[in-house]
């Protein structure tokens, strides 16, 4: 979906460094969240936030922090890459509507590899 | 908190025949079932959903189907066709609510010319 935008699309880094993937979205979702998909895992979540002011832990948050700008802006960052750490990232949105349960719209991806 | 599993992880069809995957969840009190696919190269897209009050749903060649006292819902694709080969993920809302949701492992659909 084109109204959110990850980058970067693929990053290759090292053990032990620091590196952060950035995401944005233009569909005004105050919702905002991180997943890392794994073969046979499925998506996790890694952290959501629900506005500007919220940050709030996934089931798998050990090794990675998240920075929510604005609203429109949702970075992850690992502090010390490590290989397990190896996988298919996604940002996505959703709105926070009247049913309770809204849609969520992904965005495309960064693949990360560390080496 | 809610655990889903998703079956088969990979399912090979002949074009034009149906396909079936299923998935379980845990908590009873789950009301909200989506259905995403993924295609190559991105990310996952909504295709269908359903909530608890209705125990089937279509959308032109796509059904989803639920069974809440054995705690169990479907897809059912008819008539496939090669567009439709892609990833296929099931979720159910995650614990402590807040539209977050707990996923299905996913399951890898061939449809086979």
């Amino acid at each position: 979906d084109a109204d959110v935008t990850q980058t970067p699309r693929n990053r290759i880094t090292k053990t032990g460094k620091r590196i952060m993937l950035e995401c944005s979205q233009t569909k005004g979702h105050d919702r905002m969240y991180w997943y890392r998909q794994d073969p046979g895992l499925g998506l996790r979540l890694i952290y959501y936030s629900f506005d500007v002011k919220d940050i709030n832990k996934g089931e798998i948050s050990d090794g990675y922090s998240v920075s929510r700008q604005a609203q429109a802006k949702f970075s992850l960052s690992l502090e010390s890459a490590i290989p397990n750490q190896t996988a298919l990232y996604f940002c996505a949105t959703s709105d926070a509507g009247p049913r309770g349960l809204e849609t969520q719209y992904f965005g495309p991806g960064t693949r990360l590899l560390v080496l | 908190g809610e655990n889903v599993e998703q079956h088969p992880s990979t399912l090979s069809v002949q074009e034009g025949d149906s396909a079936v995957i299923k998935c379980t969840y845990s908590d009873s009190a789950s009301n909200y079932f989506p259905w995403y696919k993924q295609e190559l190269g991105k990310g996952p897209q909504l295709i269908i959903d359903i909530r608890s009050n209705v125990g089937e749903k279509k959308d032109q060649r796509i059904a989803v189907t639920l069974n809440k006292t054995a705690k169990h819902f479907s897809l059912h694709i008819t008539e496939t066709q090669p567009e439709d080969s892609a990833v296929y993920f099931c979720a159910a809302p995650a614990k402590g609510g807040g539209n977050k949701l707990t996923f299905g492992t996913g399951t890898q659909l061939k449809v086979e010319l």
